[in-house]
Formats: C-alpha cells, structure tokens, sequence
C-alpha cells in the first residue's frame, strides 16, 4: 500500500547543479502536483499535472520544469539549483484538483 | 493568489485540554481541508469537508465548514501527547487560473506534560 512514493529523501546540491526530483502514486489518481515547503509557511504549488501529456503552471513555477509521460509518474526538475530552492519539497496525488491530496514524505534538498 | 489565514500560530496546552484552531479566507471556498504533519513526514488528510455548514468528526476531531464559505474550524478533544504537530488548514488554489490546494501557515500543538 505505498502510495505516493519520492526519492530521494535527502539532497544536497551545489548552485549551478541540476537534478530530478523522482514522484510515482498507485493510486492511479490523474491529478499530481508539487509543493514546497519553507520554515514557518505552509505549503505552496509549484506545478501540477491534470493527466498524462499536460502540466501547468502553480503559484511558484520559476526554476522548476515537470513532465508527465505517464499517469504514475510525475519528475520535478530543477534545472540550475540556486541556494533560493533550499526547501522540503512534497509531491502529491489526487482524483481532482481541488478535492483531497495524498502527500509523499518528501525529499529535504540543500542548496549550497 | 488568495490568503488563508490560520490561528493560533501555535499552542501550548496540558494533556486532556479540547483544542480549538481556525482558519479564515480572503474569499469563498467551496472546499475545507484540515491536514496534520508530524516532523519529517508529509501531511496527512483528517479531515475534508464539501458543504457550506457542514460538520464532520473523525475520532476526537471535529471540524465544521462554516456558513460564510470563508472559514473553517478544528477542534480536538481530551488532547493526547500524539496530537503533538503541525496542523494545516487547505482550500482550493485560484491564483492565474491554476488549479490545485493553497494552505495556511499552520498551527503549532505542543502539549506540557
């Protein structure tokens, strides 16, 4: 019964480096989407995925790319890491966009 | 976007106090959902409500969509030390057209021995 799974759970990266943040549910839920969370502030989306083939744009998309080839699976992409993007980032699932989200455990990335 | 505002910022109470918390928007929802994240874990759904009104329990929580559309409420009962976390109120998102969940800053539950 996993799920929303992320790997990996911890990260550091230096400024300039890129790398994927990984993202798969089994729930075969059609809306998935990406959340980071900062100290003292609650969570904020950064992109989203209404199905398979089409992604858009959340409150703070700058920095970060997705795609989603299939219907479990939902990558963020950071493409030039900056010390801004230090943050615990979360993926989520959900039958609709704005109806309950299940949540991953995260993946804690350092920027240095 | 809109903002939720969540209170209290945080709360410290004694073991088997009721526990109350709030969350307030700057415009309507047509959806109120309460989430609960222990440290270095992702949140986990308590509670969804749909329904201007409405009242739902699970266990000894109890939160009620309230009639305005701009609020919601969470109450806890006869508190135990697990109820120790971070407690997120979420409504739906509507910045420049995007879909998905915006969410208050949380409130801290610390419980005293």
């Amino acid at each position: 019964n996993a799920g929303v799974t992320q790997t990996p759970k911890f990260q550091v990266l230096k400024t300039g480096q890129s790398m994927t943040l990984q993202c798969a549910q089994d729930m075969n839920h059609e809306y998935m989407s990406w959340y980071r969370q900062d100290p003292g502030m609650g969570l904020r989306l950064i992109h989203y995925s209404v199905g398979a083939g089409i992604t858009d744009q959340g409150e703070v998309p700058n920095g970060y790319n997705v795609s989603r080839s299939t219907t479990e699976d939902f990558p963020l992409r950071l493409l030039s890491a900056a010390p801004s993007q230090t943050s615990v980032y979360f993926c989520a699932s959900s039958p609709g966009a704005n109806t309950e989200a299940f949540f991953g455990q995260g993946t804690r990335l350092t920027v240095v | 976007g809109q903002q939720l505002n969540q209170s209290p910022q945080s709360m410290f109470i004694q073991e088997g106090e009721d526990v109350s918390m709030n969350c307030t928007s700057s415009s309507i929802f047509n959806t109120w959902l309460w989430y609960k994240q222990d440290p270095g874990e992702g949140p986990v759904l308590l509670i969804a409500l749909y329904k201007a009104g409405e009242l739902t329990s699970n266990g000894r929580l109890t939160a009620q969509f309230g009639i305005t559309r701009k609020d919601s409420f969470l109450n806890i009962s006869a508190s135990i030390p697990s109820d120790v976390g971070i407690y997120f109120c979420a409504g739906p998102y509507s910045g420049g057209g995007a879909d998905g969940l915006t969410f208050g800053k949380g409130t801290h539950l610390i419980i005293q021995p």
